[in-house]
Parts: C-alpha cells; structure tokens; sequence
C-alpha cells in the first residue's frame, strides 16, 4: 500500500489549494479515504472522510462549509479543496486508508504535505 | 464530539521498561479505539484496532485492552525503536477524534 500526497504550499489567508493523493498497491475503490492533518508542533486531528464510491463524506465543524473531499477512483486519486484558508488550517495534511466495517480504522498513511497559511 | 484524554502527557522510561499509558473516552465508545505510533517527522502507524487486536507486524510486546471509555496500552519491555508519541483514536462517531498524544522519552 502508498499513498502519496501532493499539493501543499505556501498560501495567503482567504486563499484556495487543492490537496491530490495518489493511492496505489490496493483496490483504490473498495476502500474508504479519510485526511487528518497535523499542526506544527501540535497532535493529530482528523477532517474529512469519503466513501469508496464517493457518495458520502463527513467533516470536522473547523473545515466544514470551506473544505471539500472528493475523489477519482479511475485513477486512483484522493483530494482536498481547501477555500478560505486561515492561519489555524497551517499544518502537515495526510491521507489514510480508512478501513470500514465492523471495525473502523486507518491502516496506512501518507507522508504527508505542508499546507502554510501565511501572508 | 466525542472527547479524548490520555495520561500520561509525557514518560520519562529506560530501555527494558514496561509502560502503561491510558486513553478516555468523553462517553461509552465500545472497542472503538485505536492506537497510533508516530516517531519524529514521520507519518503515524497503526499499532493495535478495536481496543485490542494488534496489526499484523506489530511486536507482541504491544498490547491493548479496554472497553467502555477506558483503554490501556502497555509495552512490554521497551526497545529503543519505541521511543516515540503514541496517541489513542475514537472511530465509533465522527469526528473520529484523537487523544493529545503521549510521549516517551528516554530517561
């Protein structure tokens, strides 16, 4: 399993970005998708989910409205558009495998990417 | 929200130590709770899904227990490699909120 995001940077506050993450070596549509994301410094806080079809998403009240998930399951693809960025969104953002079911879990993780919320 | 406490904060522990760290839950989340590994400037791993069942890979000196809103998980016999920020995961509701994290460090 990789997972591979792409997409940070430096952006000012009130400002957009697209998070991209490449998924490969499982079955991309089986699989539900979560991002949590990690502030400097700081602990972990989970965001958003979507579900293998992409039918069904959740978000955390602190992105919800100005974040949204969606994915490609044809190419394999998981992402992040992030609009209205504030100083608070700066931190590393990872995607995982969110294994569903009778259990909840996420197996594996990204290395993550630096989303920087500057002016 | 759910809302997740872990004590302790920090453990000061040698090599050879068997530690115990221990994870609330704000309400009863069955054995809906996961634990994460994370070491300096890497992405966390997962240690041990559903309060008690250890990924395959993951040493057996790892274990975990709990059910309700109070979880442990205890290391037996620390290595080296241990030595990093462990943090507890409620899955039961979003948002599938996470503990502040626990770090060990060597002694």
């Amino acid at each position: 399993v990789q997972l591979v995001e792409s997409g940070g940077g430096l952006v000012k506050p009130g400002g957009s970005l697209r998070l991209s993450c490449a998924a490969s070596g499982f079955t991309f549509s089986d699989s539900y998708m979560s991002w949590i994301r990690q502030a400097p410094g700081k602990g972990l806080e989970w965001i958003s989910y979507i579900s293998s079809g992409g039918s069904y998403s959740n978000y955390a009240d602190s992105v919800k409205g100005r974040f949204t998930v969606s994915r490609d399951n044809a190419k394999n693809s998981v992402f992040l558009e992030m609009n209205s960025l504030r100083a608070e969104d700066t931190a590393v953002y990872y995607c995982a495998r969110d294994r569903r079911g009778r259990l909840n879990y996420l197996d594996s993780w990204g290395q993550g990417t630096l989303v920087t919320v500057s002016s | 929200d759910i809302q997740m406490t872990q004590s302790p904060s920090s453990l000061s522990t040698s090599v050879g130590d068997r530690v115990t760290i221990t994870c609330r839950a704000s309400q009863n989340i069955s054995t809906y709770l996961n634990w994460y590994q994370q070491k300096p400037g890497k992405s966390p791993d997962l240690l041990i899904y559903a309060a008690s069942r250890l990924r395959s890979g993951v040493p057996s000196r790892f274990s975990g227990s709990g059910s309700g809103a109070v979880f442990t998980l205890a290391i037996g016999s620390l290595q080296a490699e241990d030595f990093a920020v462990y943090y507890c995961q409620q899955s039961f509701t979003t948002p599938f909120t996470f503990g502040p994290g626990t770090r060990l460090e060597i002694k």
